[in-house]
């Protein structure tokens, strides 16, 4: 299984509305990530768990709150966002944060729209 | 300057040709370099990651990388529609943790 697999695929919420993202992986992977990534633009790292502890948070407003409940799970919980946060969320999984070995899967995404 | 840097595109070449893809990155310590292909609206898929200077093939495909000149690319040979897409460089920049850095991408378009 080489799959990551993300839920929804979709999501339309509004502004005041709390919702969340999911992310899960199969392959024993010890490094999870979030990526957002507007049209037309390259993905950019939001938040990077490692041993499911959170390593990584680049700057991202604090109405994005990631959980990663175990090695196998990642959330990205939502409250609060506003229209220009709409754009497709990526989660990926890499073995871990060895060095040579930093290959990423990518799951499908969830396209979210803030109305 | 830009970490990862690529040819803007879009890029255009006739079914068969070899499609030559090109990407720069600015730290030196980077470590292992990537490239996925991401069709409109969905999400990037790797195909090719090289580590070592040199080239390295898969089919269809070949990586090159050159680190004095920090310089990465791939090429595509007998370029086929369904390569149509745009492909993002990625860089591993190794400090204190595992991050990869996506270059703009190159948009490619195969003409039957």
């Amino acid at each position: 299984d080489t799959e990551v697999t993300q839920t929804p695929k979709h999501l339309v919420m509004g502004m005041t509305n709390k919702k969340s993202l999911k992310c899960e992986q199969h392959m024993g992977h010890r490094a999870m990530y979030w990526y957002k990534q507007k049209a037309k633009k390259p993905p950019e790292l939001m938040f990077v768990y490692s041993y499911e502890k959170l390593s990584i948070n680049e700057s991202v407003p604090s109405r994005f709150s990631p959980e990663c409940p175990n090695s196998s799970l990642l959330n990205l919980h939502l409250h609060a966002l506003q229209p220009e946060d709409s754009a497709l969320y990526l989660c990926a999984s890499s073995q871990d944060r060895a060095r040579m070995n930093t290959e990423a899967f990518f799951g499908q995404g969830t396209r979210l729209t803030v109305v | 300057q830009k970490e990862v840097e690529q040819n803007s595109g879009p890029l255009s070449v006739p079914e068969g040709a070899i499609a030559s893809l090109n990407c720069t990155y600015s730290d030196r310590g980077s470590q292992s370099f990537f490239w996925y292909r991401q069709y409109s609206g969905k999400s990037p898929e790797l195909i090719m990651f090289i580590y070592s200077n040199g080239d390295k093939e898969d089919g269809r495909f070949t990586a090159q990388l050159n680190k004095a000149s920090q310089y990465v690319s791939l090429l595509i040979r007998d370029s086929q529609p369904s390569d149509s897409a745009t492909y993002l460089c990625a860089v591993n920049r190794w400090t204190s943790y595992d991050k990869v850095i996506f270059g703009p991408g190159t948009s490619l378009s195969v003409i039957p």
